[in-house]
């Protein structure tokens, strides 16, 4: 079946640093998700990729969706206490399924 | 904001009682999701429905039962809960149409269930 898997499981940065999380699929995807859930919440949705190559940006993040839809990454600069959480993947199929990666956990050390 | 609301918000139970964990949600999606998570790790899909009177067994085996007989209600039932139910459950909800075709699945705050 389908895999999602997303590293690092967990990187600690200094509050300012650049931050950068992977997601690569064993299937081409249609489309993916990126999702935030902070300490104690739940995920909350940040954007969807379609395209091949996309790159969105929101504010100090950075969305990328590959060439083949088979992986993407999210980039974060400048790091600050309020990125702290742990950002998910979700890659969808053309058969409509979606899988969460495991997650990355940042914690931000002012 | 999400419409999507679960029921308790917290739970402490004990060994062998039945539990039913209750997931509402006011935006007319179609797909509705269970998943298990425990703190700062993965999302454990255990249930889904893609409508009424359609419910399929996720990724990861649980002795939960869910029912789909609304569209606004996806309740979660543990038979006998068990210590190694301990757990968050979290209750999402997606349009399966939409003209902006985003799939973006909308959580509920999610019940923390501790059986002991």
């Amino acid at each position: 079946g389908q895999q999602v898997m997303q590293i690092p499981q967990y990187q600690h940065v200094q509050e300012g640093e650049d931050f950068t999380t992977y997601c690569n699929s064993s299937t081409t995807l249609s489309n993916i998700q990126w999702y935030k859930q902070r300490p104690g919440g739940h995920p909350v949705f940040l954007i969807q990729l379609v395209k091949s190559g996309e790159v969105k940006k929101q504010k100090r993040l950075t969305f990328q969706f590959g060439e083949a839809k088979k992986n993407s990454s999210l980039h974060i600069t400048a790091t600050q206490t309020t990125d702290v959480g742990t950002y998910f993947c979700a890659g969808r199929t053309n058969a409509g399924k979606s899988t969460f990666g495991d997650g990355t956990t940042l914690t931000v050390k002012p | 904001e999400a419409d999507i609301y679960q029921t308790p918000r917290y739970l402490v139970i004990g060994t062998g009682k039945k539990i039913t964990l209750e997931c509402s949600q006011t935006m007319g999606h179609d797909k509705m999701y269970w998943y298990q998570q425990d703190p700062g790790m993965e999302l454990h899909l255990i249930h889904y429905s893609y409508g009424v009177n359609s419910t399929e067994k996720g990724d990861l085996s649980s002795e939960s039962t869910v029912s789909r007989i609304r569209t606004e209600h996806f309740p979660l039932t543990l038979e006998s809960a068990r210590p190694s139910h301990t757990s968050q459950y979290l209750c999402a909800s997606q349009s399966s149409t939409g003209q902006s075709a985003t799939y973006e699945q909308y959580f509920g705050p999610g019940t923390r269930l501790t059986v002991t």
